[in-house]
C-alpha cells in the first residue's frame, strides 16, 4: 500500500521567512495530494490540494509543487505569520480508489 | 450547516474494556472515515463507510470495528482495550469519500485514555 514520508517533523522560522515542508510517496499511481493544517487543539482542515496533472498550485501565501518522477511534493509558505504556527499533514491517494494516507506531520513554529 | 459532531469528547477506560465512539457527519455527506491520531504516528486510517457499507479498511486489528447507519451516522468500537489504544480518534465526513478530491471535514475528535 501507499506510504507517505514527511520531513521535517519540526520546523521553526522567523516571522516573515519562508517555510518548506516536503513529502515523498511510494505508489506511483497516486494522483491526489492534499495538505491539512491542524492548529493546537483544533481539527485538521484542508488548506490546499493538487492533482497529478499539474506541477504547481498557488493560493495567496501558500503553494504546493509536485514532482511525479521523483514522487515527492512540497508545501511552501511565504511571508510566514504567527497564525501559520500549526501541525501540517500531507497526504496521498489514488483519487476515487484508495483512502488518504497521511504523513506523520510537521510542527511549524513561527517566531515573532 | 452543522459540522461533524463526535461524542463523547473525552473518555477514560481501563485495559480490557470496550468503547464505542459516535460520529454524526455533515448533512448530506454519505462518507464517514475514521482516523487514529497519536503524537508519533500522525493520522492513521482505520476505515471508511459509504452508504452503510465499509469501503476501505486500514491495517488495524480486528478489535477495531465500525458501522454506519441509514442516516449516515457512524460508530466505531474498540474491544479489549490496550494501553496503546490511547489516542485521539477523529472522524471525517465527505460527500464523495476519502481519497477523492473532495475535502474531508473532520470532527473535533474523541480523546480516549486507557489506564
Amino acid at each position: 500500500g501507499e506510504n507517505v514520508e514527511q520531513h521535517p517533523s519540526t520546523l521553526s522560522v522567523q516571522e516573515g521567512d519562508s517555510a518548506v515542508i516536503k513529502c515523498t510517496y511510494s505508489d506511483s499511481a497516486s494522483n491526489y495530494f492534499p495538505w491539512y493544517k491542524q492548529e493546537l487543539g483544533k481539527r485538521p482542515q484542508l488548506i490546499i490540494d493538487i492533482r497529478s496533472n499539474v506541477g504547481e498550485k498557488k493560493d495567496q501565501r501558500i503553494a504546493v509543487t509536485l514532482n511525479k518522477t521523483a514522487k515527492h511534493f512540497s508545501l511552501h509558505i511565504t511571508e510566514t505569520q504567527p497564525e501559520d504556527s500549526a501541525v501540517y499533514f500531507c497526504a496521498a491517494s489514488i483519487e476515487g480508489n484508495t483512502p488518504l494516507v497521511f504523513g506523520k506531520g510537521t510542527r511549524l513554529s513561527v517566531i515573532a | 450547516k452543522a459540522g461533524v459532531t463526535q461524542t463523547p469528547r473525552y473518555l477514560i477506560k481501563t485495559r480490557g474494556q470496550q468503547v464505542t465512539l459516535s460520529c454524526s457527519p455533515i448533512s448530506g455527506h454519505r462518507s464517514v472515515s475514521w482516523y487514529q491520531q497519536t503524537p508519533g504516528q500522525g493520522l492513521q486510517f482505520l476505515f471508511e463507510y459509504f452508504s452503510e457499507t465499509q469501503r476501505n479498511k486500514g491495517n488495524f486489528p480486528g478489535r477495531f470495528s465500525g458501522r454506519q447507519f441509514s442516516n449516515s451516522r457512524s460508530e466505531m468500537n474498540v474491544s479489549t482495550l490496550e494501553l496503546g489504544d490511547s489516542a485521539l480518534y477523529l472522524c471525517a465526513s465527505s460527500a464523495s469519500g476519502t481519497g477523492t478530491s473532495g475535502e474531508l471535514f473532520f470532527g473535533e475528535g474523541s480523546r480516549l485514555t486507557v489506564l
